[in-house]
Parts: C-alpha cells; structure tokens; sequence
C-alpha cells in the first residue's frame, strides 16, 4: 500500500498569514494515464469533510483562490496564502492513483 | 446541488451485520463511481469500498474484504453498503461519497460493541 505522510501534524497561524502543508508519498502517484491523482481535503470541527483540490492542483468549485496545490511524482505541498478563521480544521491529502486509496495522518490548522 | 444521505447507522454487536444506504440527488447517479469511507472516533480517513457506475466491478482494502460488500441501485439512486462479521475496530462514522472523495455525504454513526 502507498503510505502518505503529512507534515506538520499541526500548525498555528495568524489570520493573514499563509500556511504551508507537506504530503511525501513512498511511491510515484503518476498514473499510466498521465494523471496524478493527488487530492487534499478539509475537515472543519464536526463536520463532514470537503475536497478542496484534485489531480494536485485543480480547485473545486467554490473554493478560494487563496488555496493551491504542487507537486509532482512523490512530493507534494497545499498553500493557503491570506489565512481566514474559517480554514480552522484538518488537512488530509489523499491519492487515488492505485488501490487501496489512501490517506495521509491529517495536518490540524488552528488559528494563532 | 449534489447531495448525498446516508442511513442506516447504529449500535451492533460484534459478529452481527448492518447495511447502510445512501440516496444520492443532484447529479447523473448512474454516470459515476461512488464510495465509502470511514473515520473512527477522533481518528483519520480510511477507504472503505468503491463501485464503477454500472456496478461491475467493486474494489476493497483488506481490512473489509470478505466482510463488506459495496453495491448500487441505480433505478434507485441508491448506494449500500452490507457490513458482515463486524469488529469493533469497525466502529466508525461512514461516509457516503461520490467518486473518490468529490463530494461526502454528512455521515452515519456505526458503533460495534457489546
């Protein structure tokens, strides 16, 4: 199975600030079809969780432009640039390139 | 707006079974994959189970492999989930999501205990 490991376990930031996550996968998660399937999802206190970003670096719909997502092969960063109240939560990235799908430990953001 | 409702969730005793349902509106069911997956109390994500839009092919870790079966009512808009020989270690909040995570269901509680 493809480990993902996320660094920090946690961050503090101030509102304004950015903020920058690390996910190591200990494999390649190019596809054979080109793609890389690297997604990052939140987790707000209590609720479900949301997919922000997929395929590395394509924000879904209705997410701020303040979030990007790089990366290639093995190495792969979220940036939240302009820190709000409302990104408080859990960070998890999540490949999808091969089976089983598999999650990183989950980055817990909380505000300064 | 895609929305997904899971159902179906409670307190079992080990070794017994719960299926779980999940009504998806929103969107074209029958053109995607849908999935489960779980978080325990206070823990991450795992992946649980996938199935191809015409159901004919599933996909699961070996955690539940041989003790859960994903399948799909696509009249129904409908996905399930069948959970046998449950372990404690099962006891999880179980999300309903299409694809592989575009989007998550509010959850069901699923408590394996005696």
């Amino acid at each position: 199975d493809i480990v993902m490991t996320q660094t920090p376990l946690s961050l503090s930031v101030a509102i304004g600030q950015s903020a920058s996550i690390s996910c190591k996968s200990s494999q390649s998660l190019k596809y054979s079809d080109g793609k890389t399937y690297l997604n990052w999802v939140f987790q707000s206190p209590g609720q479900s969780p949301k997919r922000l970003i997929y395929q590395v670096s394509k924000l879904d719909s209705g997410v701020p432009d303040r979030f990007s997502g790089t990366g290639s092969e093995t190495d792969f960063t979220l940036k939240i640039s302009r820190v709000e109240a409302e990104d408080l939560g859990v960070y998890y990235c999540c490949q999808g390139s091969y089976s089983p799908l598999t999650f990183g430990s989950g980055t817990k953001l909380e505000i300064k | 707006e895609v929305q997904l409702v899971e159902t179906g969730g409670g307190l079992v005793q080990p070794g017994r079974s719960l299926k779980l349902s999940c009504v998806a509106s929103g969107f074209t069911f029958n053109n995607y994959w849908m999935s489960w997956t779980r978080q325990a109390p206070g823990k991450g994500l795992e992946w649980v189970a996938s199935i191809t839009n015409s159901g004919g092919s599933t996909y699961y870790p070996d955690s539940v492999k041989g003790r859960f079966t994903i399948s799909r009512d696509n009249a129904q808009n409908t996905l399930y989930l069948q959970m046998n020989s449950l372990r404690s270690e099962d006891t999880a909040t179980y999300y309903c999501t299409r694809e592989l995570g575009a989007y998550w269901g509010q959850g069901v509680m699923v408590t394996v205990s005696s």
